[in-house]
């Protein structure tokens, strides 16, 4: 079985702050694929980052950090100095089925207010 | 650029008037699929098609159908709406099952008023 845990339901900050984002996942499969994306009021979900099991280096783009660890499952995301447009809802999700099916966690509202 | 293209972005029907939404895409992926989004819950997924071979989940009710004539088009059909129904559908597409081919390019949804 799979699942995908996202804690944190809503999280407010003010302009320029930093916010992490939790994402712990649970798979019995030794290859998989971990993913983030951004759906902003108009509703696309938007992509940010595929991550596979066996690499577990950190990324950063831009302001966006990610730190995958897989001792503990989890797969956190930092948005670095938050602007007003980053408000939106933040999803992870896990990939580790044959048909390609995810599993995504049930999403974090991120609101930034000026 | 290569899309995924949902029409209409925002559709209202009638309860149990039945409604099509529509989907295509220009990435020539292998793969599609439908979810349901309610409000504040993650995208829930109804079916999906690997080519012509098509994937019924097994919660998403028979008022659901779907209809790939082509690889570039998709047809998400609910013979009749009902109030529940109402929500963000959301069309998705990948290379191909599983692994890096597996990774989804989302269209913008429509979002499904039922009165």
């Amino acid at each position: 079985a799979q699942k995908v845990t996202q804690a944190q339901t809503e999280i407010s900050v003010v302009e320029k702050e930093d916010v992490t984002l939790d994402c712990v996942y649970e798979t019995r499969d030794t290859t998989y694929y971990l993913f983030w994306y951004k759906q902003p009021p108009s509703g696309e979900l938007v992509f940010l980052i595929r991550r596979n099991s066996f690499d577990e280096q950190n990324e950063i783009s831009g302001r966006y950090s990610w730190n995958f660890q897989k001792s503990t499952s989890s797969f956190n995301f930092t948005i670095t100095a938050s602007q007003v447009v980053d408000s939106a809802v933040y999803f992870c999700a896990l990939n580790a089925d044959s048909w390609g099916k995810f599993q995504f966690g049930a999403g974090t509202q991120v609101v930034v207010t000026p | 650029d290569a899309m995924v293209i949902q029409n209409p972005r925002y559709q209202v029907t009638q309860f149990g008037k039945p409604v099509t939404l529509s989907c295509s895409q220009t990435l020539n992926h292998n793969v599609m699929y439908w979810y349901q989004q309610k409000s504040s819950q993650a995208p829930k997924l109804l079916f999906h098609y690997y080519d012509k071979d098509f994937n019924n989940e097994a919660d998403t009710p028979d008022n659901f159908q779907s209809r790939r004539p082509n690889t570039s088009f998709c047809f998400l059909d609910i013979r009749s709406p009902g109030l529940g129904d109402a929500a963000m559908y959301l069309c998705a597409t990948s290379r191909g099952a599983g692994g890096p081919r597996g990774e989804q390019f989302f269209g913008p949804g429509t979002r499904l008023t039922v009165l």
